[in-house]
């Protein structure tokens, strides 16, 4: 069984440009999550699918992070424009239910803005 | 509001000595605690978790977690360290009321031969 994956595994722009980063989760996995961590600091909650709907974007920085899961499927995170403030590295992770279960993460997606 | 601390950014370790990375936690109502690892350039890998029943929680790779109430705490534990151990441990929890983890900053493990 296939794992979350993301791409792209890291991706360098400069301020002002755009990025979308995607995952795909585990396949059946109805909820997906995206995190954030920056260099050092805590693993940061950014929003949470249920198949298609946002169940949960309270994590979301600013109107500059869009977020989408088109079908229930993949996932992508779109940052435009970019500011250096939003390097890190952003995390994709999945899982079958809400109740008690484990997330499984991808690799993770390092996105350096100079 | 939840929220985890780690209090040591590093812990560094013998090989074959016990090794304790240590966690304390805030949630308003009943925790679910988790203990993920990150190996180098490698995604986030569940480790064990505690919901409910025994305080004293055993998952992979021989790692066990102890949860106290009264202290708030879900230490990771292991009897022995080996080198390949070394990684960085990240603690999280979840009041049982919502369905968003809270992780704290990590913990770098450093086993030494």
């Amino acid at each position: 069984e296939a794992g979350v994956t993301q791409f792209p595994s890291h991706s360098v722009i400069e301020k002002g440009q755009t990025v979308t980063l995607r995952c795909d989760p585990i396949s059946g996995h109805d909820n997906l999550y995206w995190y954030r961590r920056v260099m050092g600091k805590e693993i940061k909650f950014l929003l949470h699918f249920v198949k298609e709907s946002k169940q949960d974007e309270s994590g979301m920085p600013n109107n500059r992070f869009l977020a989408e899961r088109t079908g229930g499927t993949y996932s992508t995170l779109k940052v435009q424009p970019a500011e250096l403030e939003d390097s890190g590295v952003y995390f994709c992770a999945s899982s079958l239910g809400l109740n008690t279960g484990e997330l499984f993460f991808g690799e993770g997606s390092r996105l350096t803005v100079l | 509001a939840q929220s985890v601390a780690q209090p040591e950014d590093q812990v560094n370790v013998a090989e074959g000595n016990p090794l304790t990375v240590k966690c304390t936690y805030s949630v308003s109502g009943n925790p679910y605690l988790f203990w993920y690892v990150q190996y180098p350039n490698r995604g986030l890998q569940f480790l064990l978790k505690y919901i409910t029943g025994d305080n004293l929680v055993k998952g992979s790779y021989g790692f066990e977690a102890e949860f106290n109430k009264s202290q708030t705490s879900f230490h990771l534990k292991k009897p022995s360290a080996l080198v390949s151990d070394s990684a960085l441990y990240f603690c999280a929890v979840r009041d049982s009321g919502y369905s968003t983890l809270t992780f704290g900053k990590g913990t770098m493990l450093l086993v030494s031969p």
